[in-house]
């Protein structure tokens, strides 16, 4: 079993909707999760971290964390054509550990 | 600000040849890592160096070697090539192990 393992996508959505992207992780003792976006042909770049239960707001984008279940999540709210690019959830237990990725393509 | 510095940016080689990846950070960090990524399967770390002086193994080291040879360098050798080993690149450099990772723009590295 990965550590980390996201729904697999492709994700289409319409410019203004919300994407929806969910993780999940097998070490329940794991602290710290992090969101990175990564362009085709580019390098991941993060975009929030999260290490407290609940919700986490960094302008169109919300980060969630559930302990108890081992999710973490993140909703792009308003998206938009920029936003169009693979999402990766890590979590860090002393070395980042990745999932594989969510491609999200926001139709114009 | 540079930031992270990776060389080449692209390669070809042969199997059975040998190459090294030169990573360079400016940011001061104690930490580097070595990461591979391929389509399906995420990043996956090879090495890492948690401060200068020290490597570890990640989750896919074989058939790769590093070496920390300062603090702002981290190199990573393939000493003989395999097909197996073709994939993206990335080093990535953290203040310390925990902190945030930045990355480097990649190597992409085919070997035929």
């Amino acid at each position: 079993q990965k550590e980390v393992e996201q729904n697999s996508g492709p994700l289409s959505v319409p410019e203004g909707a919300i994407a929806s992207l969910n993780c999940t992780y097998s070490d329940r003792g794991s602290q710290s999760f992090f969101w990175y976006r990564q362009y085709s042909g580019k390098s991941p770049e993060l975009i929030m971290s999260i290490y407290s239960n609940g919700d986490k707001e960094d302008g169109r984008f919300t980060a969630q964390l559930n302990k108890a279940s081992q999710y973490v999540s993140l909703l792009i709210r308003d998206s938009q054509p920029s936003d169009s690019a693979t999402y990766l959830c890590a979590k860090d237990d002393y070395k980042l550990s990745f999932g594989a990725g969510t491609t999200v393509t926001v139709r114009a | 600000n540079a930031g992270v510095t990776q060389t080449p940016k692209f390669q070809v080689l042969k199997t059975g040849q040998s190459m090294t990846l030169q990573c360079a950070q400016d940011m001061n960090h104690n930490s580097m890592y070595w990461y591979r990524q391929d389509p399906g399967m995420g990043l996956r770390l090879i090495y890492y160096s948690a401060s200068e002086g020290t490597t570890d193994k990640g989750e896919v080291p074989n058939g790769y070697n590093v070496s920390r040879l300062n603090k702002r360098e981290f190199s990573l050798r393939l000493e003989s090539a395999a097909p197996s080993q073709t994939s993206v690149y990335f080093c990535a450099s953290s203040e310390n192990i925990g902190n945030t990772i930045y990355f480097g723009e990649g190597s992409w590295l085919t070997v035929v």
